[in-house]
């Protein structure tokens, strides 16, 4: 069955830190890949997508995330968090068909 | 200019009342979906439109039901609300994705709190 898996439901790191949320997937083949992002009370935002081509994704707000076929993985990266990056955090990704399917998300908690 | 709007944001209801959420898209898309955000964060797929013709119909009680009168509006009606019905639902927009490189835009979300 197709499955996105986040594994760390909840980081803290504190500001001016990196960060890497990891996120594996379980697909026939290779799926479309996504980051999503949810500040509290909000929607979903799209940080940066995985289509084809150069494995390394640059994203909106600093973001990156690495496709990596061999590991079935698509890390999101930040190299210098700011507060304003707490939120939740999803993965997804699409075969060539309508269901976009979510990982469970990671709550990302900013310290001063 | 929102390009995924949903109304209301925010809706209180009781237990047996039937409420519907609209759902706009100004993006041009021709598909459409439903997602339910539970309260654990799970966000799963309810249904999908692509062209007024609903394409995903996932396990769903048929108390809920979508109404797509136009390719930039999906709304929802749930009918007899019961309190598991409580969550964050959002709509979303894409280009189809059987042409396959396309993202989904999503709404700011309902919270829909059965009481």
């Amino acid at each position: 069955a197709q499955s996105v898996t986040q594994p760390d439901i909840h980081i803290t790191v504190s500001e001016g830190a990196s960060l890497e949320l990891r996120c594996n997937y379980s697909y026939g083949a290779t799926p479309y890949l996504f980051w999503y992002v949810q500040s509290p009370g909000q929607g979903l935002q799209l940080l940066l997508k995985y289509f084809s081509g150069d494995t390394l994704v640059q994203g909106i707000k600093g973001f990156e995330a690495e496709f990596k076929r061999s590991q079935s993985s698509f890390n999101l990266r930040k190299p210098s968090v700011h507060w304003s990056d707490a939120a939740e955090y999803f993965c997804a990704a699409r075969s060539n068909d309508y269901k976009l399917s979510f990982g469970a998300g990671t709550t990302v908690t900013v310290r001063a | 200019d929102t390009a995924v709007s949903q109304t209301p944001k925010y809706l209180v209801t009781q237990m047996g009342n039937d409420k519907s959420i609209k759902c706009e898209q100004n993006l041009g898309h021709d598909t459409m979906y439903w997602y339910k955000q539970d309260s654990k964060k799970f966000l799963k797929i309810m249904f999908s439109y692509n062209n007024k013709e609903l394409i995903i119909n996932e396990t769903v009680p048929n108390r809920f039901s979508p109404k797509s009168p136009d390719k930039a509006h999906l709304n929802l009606h749930i009918n007899s609300l019961e309190l598991g019905d409580s969550a964050v639902y959002f709509c979303a927009s894409s280009h189809t994705p059987l042409r396959g490189a396309t993202e989904a835009f999503f709404g700011q979300g309902t919270r829909l709190t059965v009481v």
